[in-house]
């Protein structure tokens, strides 16, 4: 069983186009964390959200913590070629655990 | 600054043969370490992580196993290759000490044959 579930799995969208990936568990995370990664590399970290209810925003990424710090969301605006990669988000149970990741694809 | 330097970035081995992965992190003390395997395009499967010299928890029954002989050092082994060993390999850091946020090397692209 999975501790933190990641939706959806695979998204394919246009370069322009809103979207948001969810990553939700049943558990209760003391903090949340994004991570971007592009093949071949090991993942880097985007942002930590550790209040509920919290929103952070990079650039045309805004990222939320859900109230009751179960979930959290990562909404991309106006998405570019270049955010395409793999979007895992983590969180800490005594050790670092990672949802299964969402891989994003974004065409030109 | 801390860095993280894993090695090597490729191998192939054939089934059978011996394995040792290495993972060094500099400008920090004590970090807590982690050996992830991955899956292609998947998520990060927890295989072992330390949180000082000699202490080791395995996440998975497998036959791999990890040592950490030096406080930044963190080695990933196996005596003898399965085919399904094949994947991606990620070693990280982090503070610990209530740190939670994760950096991770370049990763280890292992093709056992």
């Amino acid at each position: 069983t999975q501790l933190l579930e990641q939706s959806p799995q695979f998204l394919s969208i246009q370069e322009g186009e809103n979207l948001t990936v969810y990553c939700n568990s049943s558990s209760v995370f003391s903090s949340l964390q994004w991570y971007r990664q592009e093949p071949g590399e090991g993942p880097v970290l985007l942002v930590t959200v550790v209040t509920g209810g919290e929103v952070k925003k990079l650039k045309r990424l805004t990222f939320q913590f859900g109230d009751a710090r179960k979930d959290s969301s990562l909404h991309i605006t106006a998405a570019q070629p270049g955010d395409t990669g793999l979007y895992l988000c983590a969180g800490p149970k005594g050790k670092l655990i990672f949802g299964q990741g969402t891989t994003l694809q974004v065409k030109p | 600054s801390q860095t993280i330097h894993q090695w090597p970035a490729t191998l192939v081995q054939p089934v059978g043969s011996p394995l040792s992965l290495e993972c060094t992190v500099e400008g920090t003390s004590n970090p807590n370490l982690y050996w992830y395997r991955q899956a292609a395009g998947r998520g990060l499967q927890l295989l072992f992580y330390s949180v000082g010299i000699g202490q080791i928890s395995s996440e998975v029954p497998q036959n791999l196993s990890a040592s950490r002989p030096q406080d930044r050092q963190f080695i990933l082994s196996s005596k003898k290759l399965l085919l399904s060993d094949s994947g991606f390999y990620l070693c990280a850091w982090n503070p610990g000490r209530g740190g939670t946020e994760a950096f991770f090397g370049q990763g280890t692209r292992l093709t056992v044959v």
